[in-house]
């Protein structure tokens, strides 16, 4: 079945560095969303991908799509502290309703 | 809009008692997923329902069962409950495919 893979699993900054996750799925994807969430807190949605090659930015973050639609990468220029949280990827394949989410990321980032 | 709601938020149950755990969508939204959260697993699908039909549905034991309403809210219940299912189950909405989701608060669920 579908699969997405996200690395890495967890990452240690220190502010003002950057950081980078990317994620990379076993199918072709309709197209993939990207979640952060908070330390007890739940997913809160970011941006949707979808047309290949695909590339948004949201101030310091750029998200990217693969030209094969089946990766996709999320980075941040110069975090901060209020970047900290879990960065989750989810795609839907082109055959089916079901989104798959990637592991996620741990983000730390240290002041 | 009201975002999606979630009861309860807290829960605690014993191994072997059953759960039922409430979701309601955003106002248009007809898509309504249900994810389990923990700490090992991350979030893994448990099933979508779409004008009351489940749509797709994740690798859960049948003990995980749910339901959606005509007005797009959604239940969800698991019967005979185990130690392992201690966990967060997120509900998300979306308008009609579930791609862009808006999770509630979610339901957190200690079984004792």
């Amino acid at each position: 079945g579908q699969q997405v893979m996200q690395i890495p699993q967890y990452q240690h900054v220190q502010e003002g560095e950057d950081f980078t996750t990317y994620c990379n799925s076993s199918t072709t994807l309709s197209n993939i969303q990207w979640y952060k969430q908070r330390p007890g807190g739940h997913p809160v949605f970011l941006i949707q991908l979808v047309k290949s090659g695909e590339v948004k930015k949201q101030k310091r973050l750029t998200f990217q799509f693969g030209e094969a639609k089946k990766n996709s990468s999320l980075h941040i220029t110069a975090t901060q502290t209020t970047d900290v949280g879990t960065y989750f990827c989810a795609g839907r394949d082109t055959g089916g309703f079901k989104t798959i989410f990637g592991a996620g990321t741990r983000l730390f980032v240290k002041a | 809009k009201a975002g999606v709601t979630q009861t309860p938020r807290y829960l605690i149950k014993t191994r072997g008692q059953q759960v039922t755990l409430s979701c309601s969508p955003i106002s248009g939204h007809r898509s309504v997923s249900w994810y389990q959260q923990t700490p090992g697993q991350g979030l893994q699908f448990l099933f979508e329902y779409f004008s009351e039909t489940q749509r797709n549905k994740g690798n859960f034991p049948g003990r995980f069962s749910g339901r959606q309403f005509s007005n797009s809210r959604s239940e969800m219940n698991v019967s005979t409950l185990e130690l392992g299912d201690s966990a967060l189950y997120l509900c998300a909405s979306s308008l009609n495919k579930p791609e862009t989701q808006y999770f509630g608060p979610g339901t957190r669920l200690l079984v004792l």
